[in-house]
């Protein structure tokens, strides 16, 4: 597809569970985004990358969340020992260039339901 | 406090209205402000992007920074229906790429 594709849509899990969310950014894109975004709120930064390394991992809340993106392109984002906190909206976007306009294309998210 | 305040709504106006919303901000070091419209059960997307102060307009939407202030706005004339949905502001400092959004305002447009 042309957009920033995210699986599952959803996913419903239980308290201690892992959970991984993977993203497939637009082609060529080089810089990828995590976003996580809660009922009613505004997205928040998780950490961003450049190729396939980390450029920026300050958004990450706690160490049960890592992130890797091994080939430059697909990224997956992993969340141990799930909590009902961490239920929201978790949304990839991807941009071709790490630029200046702030253009990001933004996936339709992957909803995680903590239990 | 938060870095950037946005009256979360929710707005509704009549259609063919003139639509105003802002957003406040704490850090004098941003530079990059976008507006992102976000329709239900959707990643968000960029409608308007300025850099520094000033005003922008691109068909019925203007955006307007003042730094000085540290207050932006968006303007949305001849306002549609289908200009229901969250609209968040956010905003970025130079040569950083993590995007700091509002809250997001939830307008409707009633026909």
């Amino acid at each position: 597809g042309a957009g920033v594709s995210q699986t599952p849509s959803n996913k419903v899990t239980e308290k201690g569970k892992y959970v991984e969310l993977r993203c497939d950014p637009i082609s060529g894109h080089t810089a990828l985004y995590w976003y996580r975004q809660s009922l009613g709120q505004g997205p928040e930064f998780l950490i961003y990358f450049q190729g396939t390394g980390a450029a920026d991992d300050s958004g990450l809340p706690n160490d049960r969340f890592f992130a890797v993106r091994p080939e430059g392109s697909v990224s997956t984002l992993k969340i141990q020992r799930t909590e009902r906190g961490d239920s929201a909206v978790y949304l990839c976007a991807s941009s071709l260039l790490a630029g200046a306009t702030g253009e990001l294309f933004f996936g339709e998210g992957s909803r995680l339901t903590v239990l | 406090q938060k870095e950037v305040e946005q009256d979360p709504g929710p707005l509704s106006v009549p259609e063919g209205a003139i639509v105003s919303l802002n957003c406040t901000y704490s850090n004098s070091a941003f530079q990059y402000f976008m507006w992102y419209r976000q329709y239900s059960r959707k990643g968000p997307e960029l409608l308007m992007y300025t850099y520094s102060s000033g005003n922008k307009e691109d068909g019925r939407f203007t955006a307007q920074v003042d730094k000085s202030s540290k207050y932006i706005s968006l303007f949305i004339r001849d306002s549609q229906p289908s200009d229901s949905a969250t609209y968040l502001c956010a905003m970025r400092i130079q040569g950083a790429q993590k995007l700091v959004f509002g809250q997001g305002t939830r307008l409707t447009i009633n026909p």
